[in-house]
């Protein structure tokens, strides 16, 4: 069972400056098999990146999904007021899927 | 649009049975796997299981394995979880969700969720 660690766990920015966000894996995963989701306060998640790489529908081009093997990241290129939340990665594509644990991002 | 309604939800005692269904429209529900995932109270997210498109395949978190099963009605469009001897680490907010992949037999990343429903196990 593939374990996900996210680092940090919370990240004090300001709007408009950029924020990364970490994922290792336990063990390798397909680049095919990774995404991160978002979620705000009340609100269910929503799909950001999938293929490790891929926007999903409506997402815009601030986000931006990179790794490979154990190490995957999230970088949002300047932060709108909209973007403060919390992020989920996640494995996918086989038996036992998982969640990291999340990341805050917070307005410093 | 997708629209997925969760219901069953509610306070129910340690040991107890609660069955979950989430409502499904606007898309081809017969083409895509379908998945639980849970949120307990101030937690992260939690898979919790899985079913394939056609109901040919279903996988478990090690937590509920043995004690939920997720079954689907393509004729209903409906996706149903139940859990049986419920624990109070079960407390949580229950998710459906749709796979993005159709026609695959493995857990896919999930780009429509539900609203979710509460379960509280307590006594």
């Amino acid at each position: 069972e593939i374990v996900l660690t996210q680092s940090p766990g919370t990240l004090s920015l300001s709007p408009g400056e950029r924020a990364t966000l970490f994922c290792r894996a336990s063990q390798s995963v397909g680049s095919a098999f990774f995404g991160w989701y978002q979620q705000k306060p009340g609100q269910a998640p929503r799909l950001l990146i999938y293929g490790t790489s891929s926007r999903a529908a409506g997402i815009p081009d601030r986000f931006r999904g990179s790794g490979s093997g154990t190490d995957f990241s999230l970088t949002i290129s300047r932060l709108e007021p909209e973007d403060f939340a919390v992020y989920y990665c996640q494995q996918y594509g086989s038996s036992h899927l998982a969640f990291g644990q999340g990341t805050k991002v917070e307005i410093k | 649009q997708v629209l997925l309604v969760e219901s069953g939800g509610g306070v129910v005692q340690p040991g107890g049975s609660l069955r979950l269904s989430c409502a499904a429209s606007g898309f081809s529900f017969s083409r895509h796997g379908m998945q639980w995932v849970r949120q307990a109270p101030g937690k992260g997210l939690e898979w919790v299981a899985f079913i394939q498109y056609d109901g040919t395949n279903t996988y478990y978190a090690d937590s509920v394995k043995g004690r939920f099963a997720v079954s689907r009605d393509n004729s209903k469009n409906t996706v149903y979880l139940q859990m049986n001897s419920l624990r109070s680490e079960d407390t949580a907010v229950y998710y459906c969700t749709k796979d993005q992949a159709t026609d695959w037999q493995a857990g896919d990343c999930s780009n429509s969720w539900g609203q979710g429903t509460l379960v509280t196990v307590s006594s």
